[in-house]
């Protein structure tokens, strides 16, 4: 298996625009996170999905950050309109059947907003 | 707040020494995981101990678990360079309950 995939690897972009991060899960998870991790705040939880539905987005920020997993193969974290404070790595990540289980991640995107 | 909180929040040793990261939580687990982060990478899962078990080995990874003060210990042996990363431990309060990561401790091993 390739594991988690996640794209693009790098963003740069300009604040107000909008950003789609994506994720490909390991084939057969049914759990899917999204983490952003920043030197000030480490490593934050912003909102996982078993088997596509989403169960807890008490992480995210604000309105401006939205996910979704059309499919099980596929989720995306989108911010619209972006803003400086948003620039950080986001990571993605899958585990086999509990939130508990070992997650594996992916590389990671990281997100520069000028 | 953190769940779990990693100590020293900085290592340095030297190559063939041995290396040793705490990891403090709050309240009653299910279970204790410790990742490892390369920089500019995403993070590698290294070991899982279950609140029912006290110590499990890993190759040169040694972790125990402690319930009663509430804290864990990550032991590598016989460090080399490539060790050189964060390392993080993740709890949770119940097998259905997200991972919670601490704030990570960054190991620096001289070659």
């Amino acid at each position: 298996d390739a594991g988690v995939i996640q794209s693009p690897r790098h963003e740069v972009t300009e604040m107000g625009q909008e950003v789609t991060l994506r994720c490909k899960p390991i084939s057969g998870h049914d759990y899917l996170f999204w983490y952003r991790q920043t030197m000030m705040r480490g490593l934050e939880l912003l909102i996982y999905f078993n088997n596509n539905v989403p169960i807890d987005d008490s992480g995210m920020p604000e309105d401006r950050f939205s996910a979704k997993m059309p499919n099980a193969s596929f989720s995306t974290l989108k911010i619209q309109p972006s803003e400086p404070r948003d620039s950080a790595v986001y990571f993605c990540a899958s585990s086999l059947t509990v939130p508990a289980d070992t997650q594996y991640f992916g590389p990671g995107t990281r997100l520069t907003v000028l | 707040s953190q769940q779990g909180e990693e100590d020293p929040q900085a290592l340095s040793i030297q190559e063939g020494e041995n290396a040793t990261m705490n990891c403090s939580y709050k309240t009653s687990i299910n279970n204790l995981q410790w990742y490892r982060q390369n920089s500019g990478r995403g993070l590698v899962h290294l070991i899982l101990i279950r609140s029912n078990e006290r110590e499990k080995h890993s190759g040169r990874l040694r972790v125990t678990l402690d319930t009663s003060k509430k804290s864990s210990s990550l032991l590598i042996t016989a460090s080399r360079a490539a060790d050189t990363a964060s390392y993080f431990c993740a709890t949770s309060k119940s097998s259905g309950d997200k991972l919670t990561f601490g704030t990570g401790t960054r190991l620096a091993v001289r070659p």
